[in-house]
């Protein structure tokens, strides 16, 4: 039944060692979204993908890049993770990312950085 | 209002007690407000979206008005129960994009 699926739930990474994330969904939605949640504080966007479109935030730094190589499969990469790059990251999707329409969450990846 | 905020960051209240808490958003450009709610080691999931200035939504024992002119939303528990523990985040849309508040965690004590 799961419809937002993020792997792995927990990943550690070395200071500086390249990490990706992966996300799939089976919702079959237009819009993938990933998001960086630091402790106690507002899920932040990183960027969105509208279909094969990418759509990356201003403030996303240049050390985090992503792939969607089809409909279902969305992928984070951090080139050369920071300690400050230790966070959750939540991927959700929507069926055309309408300001009505729900957005769809697995259940994150939390990702320590040594 | 330039981010969207929600107060308090976190609360306890006694089982079948009710609660309610807040959240502020922009009033300018505003488009739509949405409810989460995240339980621990799951996913968060969507409680309400609302639109219009004096909504009300209602999902079982929990409900959210919403007044869009001054910027803000509440969302009431009556009679919380422990499975209602969890972080009620909102979101508002804007610039074809969600932003959303850091989240109320609610602990509910039996």
């Amino acid at each position: 039944d799961a419809m937002v699926i993020q792997n792995p739930r927990y990943q550690v990474t070395q200071f500086g060692k390249p990490v990706t994330l992966s996300c799939s969904q089976t919702l079959n939605h237009n819009v993938m979204y990933w998001y960086q949640q630091k402790s106690s504080q507002a899920p932040k966007l990183l960027f969105h993908y509208y279909d094969k479109d990418f759509n990356n935030e201003a403030d996303t730094p240049d050390n985090f890049q992503s792939r969607r190589p089809n409909t279902s499969f969305c992928f984070l990469d951090i080139r050369s993770p920071g300690l400050g790059d230790a966070a959750m990251y939540l991927c959700a999707t929507s069926f055309q990312g309408l300001s009505t329409d729900t957005q769809y969450f697995g259940p994150g990846t939390r990702l320590t950085v040594l | 209002i330039l981010n969207v905020e929600q107060s308090p960051q976190s609360l306890h209240v006694q089982e079948g007690d009710s609660t309610n808490f807040t959240c502020s958003f922009p009033s300018s450009n505003f488009y739509a407000l949405h409810w989460y709610r995240w339980e621990t080691a799951k996913s968060p999931e969507a409680l309400f979206v609302m639109t219009l200035n004096g909504d009300e939504k209602k999902k079982g024992r929990i409900s959210a008005t919403l007044n869009t002119k001054e910027g803000y939303s509440y969302l009431y528990i009556k009679g919380s129960q422990p499975e209602d523990s969890a972080t009620y985040l909102c979101a508002s849309y804007n610039d074809y994009k969600l932003s959303f508040g850091a989240g109320t965690t609610v602990t509910v004590r039996a």
